[in-house]
């Protein structure tokens, strides 16, 4: 995609299977996690978010683990569609005063048909 | 309800010129926060603004400003160009940016700006 790098790591799965994406924070004092999605040609968009009072947050089809021993933090994607091709990436808060989102540095998933 | 607004969608510039990109959040959020998307680096923080306020800053040189108006409109502005500018130049709006109850921030498509 045109907004992302040229080499991320990358992910492929065959369509069905579960999808695990993996992500290290940086600031042991982030108090809120995010994970985006982001397609060719689009903006990030809001896959799903957990607070660091919680350890695993469920939405549909995904589910966020936050490991905050080991600073760790994943997205596990459930019987992963095509359409669930894209970047993926992380973001924290920082734990400072301040409003901004610092991402990682993403992971491109590629779904196999 | 319409999404995040970023206008223009791409522009050329050359080195030395000045730009500046604008950005309309959803209609009640007041929060106005950019970034900048490059291969290399990644998605960087630029600036957040609310209430026509600038509320932080991220680790870039004076040539990027912005500003935020009365209706919660953004825009930023880049001078003086430089060839590692190039970018996609990311808008995100969210309702108040409160810490304490974190709200969800919503993205625009971006302007991908060149810069020859």
């Amino acid at each position: 995609g045109e907004s992302v790098g040229l080499h991320l790591p990358t992910l492929s799965v065959q369509e069905g299977d579960n999808s695990i994406i993996n992500c290290a924070y940086s600031n042991s004092a982030s108090d809120y996690f995010i994970w985006y999605k982001q397609e060719s040609g689009k903006g990030p968009q809001f896959i799903i978010d957990i607070r660091s009072n919680m350890d695993k947050r469920q939405g549909q089809r995904v589910t966020v683990l936050l490991n905050k021993t080991v600073k760790h933090l994943s997205l596990q994607i459930a019987a992963t569609q095509p359409g669930d091709s894209a970047v993926y990436f992380c973001a924290e808060t920082g734990g400072d005063s301040s409003y901004k989102l610092i991402f990682g540095s993403g992971t491109r998933l590629l779904v196999r048909p | 309800k319409a999404g995040v607004t970023q206008t223009p969608r791409y522009l050329i510039k050359t080195r030395g010129q000045q730009v500046t990109l604008s950005c309309s959040p959803i209609s009640g959020h007041r929060s106005v926060s950019w970034y900048q998307q490059t291969p290399g680096q990644g998605l960087q923080f630029l600036f957040e603004y609310f209430s026509e306020t600038q509320r932080n800053k991220g680790n870039f040189p004076g040539r990027f400003s912005g500003r935020q108006f009365s209706n919660s409109r953004s825009e930023m502005n880049v001078s003086t160009l430089e060839l590692g500018d190039s970018a996609l130049y990311l808008c995100a709006s969210s309702l108040d940016g409160d810490r304490a109850t974190y709200n969800e921030q919503f993205f625009g498509p971006g302007t991908r700006l060149t810069v020859l």
